[in-house]
């Protein structure tokens, strides 16, 4: 098994609001991502986590949030948007990257920011 | 940080014809996948070749990692291969980061 899903797969939410995009994998990957991916360019990674510790933060503003509660799942929390945050967000798995590097993406979460 | 270029940047084949496309990357890589991105949004694992050549089907793929390049080629395309193809690298130089190429967007008609 090889999925990584992600819930919700559409999200419309106003500048005020509070949301969260959820993320899981259970093929005992130690190593989770989050990837922003605006229209007609290639995604960007925004973070990396590594045995449920926060490795990397690719200098993303603070209105998102990530947690990791478990080596399974992944949150991305959302607070005060902005339009231009308007985004694909992807979220990953693999190996931890002592080993296979090789990633798996979900399908993604398209969120519109009004 | 590293750079990753890829061409052509659109291409229009014909049903059933053939295509290469292009990976040229700045630094040394650990790792380097290819993915196809469908219409939806979902990023489908093509190959994980950090070198070597390998095929899967009608698609294969090689990577000269002495220099820098990687080529997908794809045969006997059809109305299904169309999307967006991207490689990504994992540079020898920066943990767990990965960097995408700025990708090449394919249609085929039939």
């Amino acid at each position: 098994d090889t999925e990584v899903t992600q819930t919700p797969k559409h999200l419309v939410m106003g500048m005020t609001n509070k949301k969260s995009l959820k993320c899981e994998q259970h093929m005992g990957h130690r190593a989770m991502y989050w990837y922003k991916q605006k229209a007609k360019k290639p995604p960007e990674l925004m973070f990396v986590y590594s045995y449920e510790k926060l490795s990397i933060n690719e200098s993303v503003p603070s209105r998102f949030s990530p947690e990791c509660p478990n080596s399974s799942l992944l949150n991305l929390h959302l607070h005060a948007l902005q339009p231009e945050d308007s985004a694909l967000y992807l979220c990953a798995s693999s190996q931890a990257a002592e080993s296979s590097y090789e990633q798996y993406f979900g399908p993604g979460t398209r969120l519109t920011v009004t | 940080g590293i750079q990753v270029e890829q061409s052509p940047p659109d291409l229009i084949l014909q049903e059933g014809a053939n295509s290469t496309l292009r990976c040229n990357f700045s630094d040394s890589v650990n790792n380097l996948q290819w993915f196809h991105q469908n219409p939806w949004g979902q990023l489908i694992n093509l190959f994980y070749i950090p070198s070597g050549t390998k095929q899967n089907g009608r698609l294969s793929a090689t990577t000269v990692a002495t220099e820098r390049y990687s080529l997908l080629y794809i045969s006997s395309s059809q109305t299904t291969d169309s999307g967006v193809y991207f490689c990504a690298v994992l540079y020898s130089g920066g943990y767990q980061k990965v960097t995408f190429g700025t990708g090449t967007k394919l249609q085929v008609i039939p």
